[in-house]
């Protein structure tokens, strides 16, 4: 499994563009990018998933450059309520392939 | 649709008992995967089950076990406790592909 190297901290204001970076350098051919979030005490909330090019949702987008070597999150105008922990993942859809969750990006917002 | 349920949500327990966890994936999910978190180590995978058998485990001791049901439902058990063992316990499930799983609300063990 390719490993994934993201900020551990970040700050924003409300209304602003956030845009979280993961570098995966190694990552196979097979593989596919995926980001979680989650709040305190809660289990991670699947946001988005992509393989090349630009993944867009109604929360987030991601933008994966063609040698997909890293991977951007990004979401627009965010709030209060988008405080969280953010995690990138790189795996192949496969059965039985574990998911490795790393340290994670800790995103707060402020008012 | 509901979605993945977990029981108890709180739990206490002392050094050197047992522990059992359960989960309820949602409805048509045949893949249950379990994690450890802790502020320490983060989130860490335990193991998987699909159409009630393991198909991948994790780096923990053989104090941690689990099993699915025909139903898809599984459970997690941990014998012989330890202080370390204190963690919020997630159950995810996922119909498809593995990277998208959707996560439970947690067990939160105390091992007193």
């Amino acid at each position: 499994l390719a490993k994934t190297t993201q900020p551990i901290s970040m700050d924003s204001y409300e209304g602003q563009e956030v845009n979280i970076t993961c570098s995966h350098n190694n990552i196979a051919t097979n593989d596919y990018i995926t980001w979680y979030q989650q709040f305190p005490s809660q289990g991670p909330r699947f946001i988005i998933q992509g393989y090349k090019t630009k993944v867009t949702n109604e929360v987030a987008s991601l933008f994966i450059p063609a040698d997909r070597k890293s991977s951007t999150l990004s979401l627009p105008r965010v709030s209060l309520s988008d405080t969280a922990v953010y995690y990138c993942l790189v795996g192949a859809p496969e059965a039985g392939t574990a998911l490795i969750f790393g340290k994670g990006t800790t995103l707060s917002v402020s008012s | 649709k509901a979605g993945v349920t977990q029981t108890p949500r709180y739990l206490i327990k002392t050094r050197g008992q047992q522990v059992t966890l359960s989960c309820s994936p949602i409805s048509g999910h045949r893949s249950v995967s379990w994690y450890q978190q802790t502020p320490g180590q983060g989130l860490q995978f335990l193991f998987e089950y699909f159409s009630e058998t393991q198909r991948n485990k994790g780096n923990f001791p053989g104090r941690f076990s689990g099993r699915q049901f025909s139903n898809s439902r599984s459970e997690m058990n941990v014998s012989t406790l330890e202080l370390g063992d204190s963690a919020l316990y997630l159950c995810a499930s996922s119909y498809g592909p593995i990277n998208e799983q959707f996560f439970g609300p947690g067990t939160r063990l105390t091992v007193l």
